[in-house]
């Protein structure tokens, strides 16, 4: 029954550059949140964007949302080492939430 | 990470025994969660439970038992039916309303070595 499935699998890219990452679900949502996680810890929320939105920006994220493709893009902007980890898109329908396999994010020095 | 609390970090076990996970939450949260994370994959739902005294399955909850007696605990026994136990096991809650209604926090995970 999983729904997010994110691409690529792995972004490698230079400090400063900017990190779009892709994000597709099967069935109606109400809404769909990024999460991260660096590694070997828990997630942390980034941004939601609901069913009826279509762009949404937090800091250096900006979040599109095209529910006629049943697809989510995440870019990160002005890319920095910090951002290294991997990123989830949550697809949430009803009650609960369902994730993607993720991005691993690289951002090299 | 936001208030909630597993343990331990690391927990290894013998094939055949079950063990029991932690989480605690101290953010008032009425939803607690259990995920199970694969390497290189995304989380998947082992139960859920929206209020105290009530939890339900989610998709991977064969092998696994839950409780929720109090609202700031929400333990996970992986039982020795599980036949791959190996993981890394994530809790998280929800609060149930207001601003924040849509937003899961997550504990730091619980990596489950069976040897």
């Amino acid at each position: 029954s999983q729904q997010g499935e994110e691409d690529p699998q792995a972004l490698s890219i230079q400090e400063g550059e900017n990190a779009t990452m892709n994000c597709s679900y099967k069935t109606s949502i109400n809404n769909l949140q990024w999460y991260r996680q660096n590694s070997g810890r828990g997630l942390v929320h980034l941004i939601l964007i609901r069913s009826n939105e279509r762009e949404k920006h937090s800091g250096r994220l900006r979040v599109t949302l095209d529910t006629s493709k049943k697809s989510s893009s995440l870019l990160i902007t002005a890319s920095r080492a910090a951002d290294t980890a991997s990123y989830f898109c949550a697809a949430r329908g009803g009650q609960n939430f369902v994730f993607g396999p993720g991005t691993r994010l690289s951002v090299l020095p | 990470d936001g208030g909630i609390t597993q343990s331990p970090k690391y927990l290894f076990r013998k094939e055949g025994q079950n063990v029991t996970l932690s989480c605690e939450q101290n953010l008032n949260h009425d939803a607690m969660y259990w995920y199970r994370q694969d390497p290189g994959q995304g989380l998947r739902l082992i139960y859920y439970s929206q209020i105290v005294n009530d939890f339900q399955k989610g998709d991977i909850a064969e092998g696994y038992s839950v409780s929720r007696e109090k609202k700031e605990s929400f333990p996970l026994t992986v039982t020795s039916a599980q036949k791959n136990p190996t993981a890394f096991y994530l809790c998280a809650s929800k609060s149930e309303q207001g601003a924040m209604y849509n937003e899961q926090f997550f504990g730091p995970g619980t990596r489950l070595t069976v040897l």
